[in-house]
């Protein structure tokens, strides 16, 4: 069984400030990865994933996350908020293989301060 | 861009009435899922749909729901007898399997009183 560890469910910083959101996994089989942003009342869109190569990706909106295998982490970070970067973000863990579902994390809700 | 299309946006039913959630996955996707998320919870999977048939289903998805793809391009799920605890923002996603990311829909909200 697959399970995804967001330890912080809030984080506050303040605009321009840069900010780290922790994602762990569980897995005994290997895994894609990903991170979601939900924005108040809408849908999940999709920040970037980790399929394969480099452990460095690259998403939308400035975000960036580091696949580390050995700590079975894959933490979200962006050098410099916006307050438009407040949200939800969601990070999820798929098999690669059988029916590729999504398994997903408690969630952080970032803030951005003025 | 491709999108996944659900209908309602918003649903409010009475406690026991029959609710069907519309979903028009992306045209030449082959997986298909419901995902359910309680305000303030996380996102949690229902179920997974391939070949025309269940592939997977939690242990939420039980005898009071089903799931159905009736023409070849929409997906519905049915929930026979809702609960007060059924209310939740159910989100329908697709995928071509493999490597390639779901696409998520902008959700049904569901309300039962």
């Amino acid at each position: 069984a697959q399970s995804v560890t967001q330890l912080d469910s809030q984080v506050p910083v303040f605009e321009e400030a840069p900010v780290e959101l922790r994602c762990n996994y569980s897995s005994s089989v290997s895994v894609y990865l990903f991170w979601y942003v939900q924005y108040p009342n809408q849908g999940l869109q999709l920040l970037l994933k980790y399929l394969s190569g480099s452990t460095l990706v690259k998403g939308i909106n400035g975000f960036e996350a580091e696949f580390n295998k050995s700590q079975t982490s894959f933490h979200l970070r962006k050098p410099s908020v916006h307050i438009s970067d407040t949200a939800e973000y969601f990070c999820a863990v798929s098999n690669r293989g059988g029916t590729y579902k999504y398994i997903f994390g408690t969630g952080t809700r970032l803030k951005v301060l003025a | 861009e491709p999108e996944v299309t659900q209908t309602p946006s918003h649903q409010v039913t009475q406690m026991g009435q029959e609710v069907i959630l519309r979903c028009v996955p992306i045209s030449n996707h082959l997986y298909f899922y419901w995902y359910r998320q309680i305000l303030g919870q996380k996102v949690e999977f229902l179920v997974s749909f391939y070949n025309n048939e269940i592939s997977e289903k939690s242990e939420i998805f039980d005898d009071q729901f089903s799931v159905e793809r009736p023409d070849g391009s929409n997906f519905t799920l049915k929930i026979r007898s809702t609960k007060l605890e059924d209310s939740a923002m159910y989100f329908c996603a697709s995928s071509k399997g493999g490597a390639n990311v779901l696409t998520f829909g902008a959700g049904s909200r569901l309300t039962v009183l």
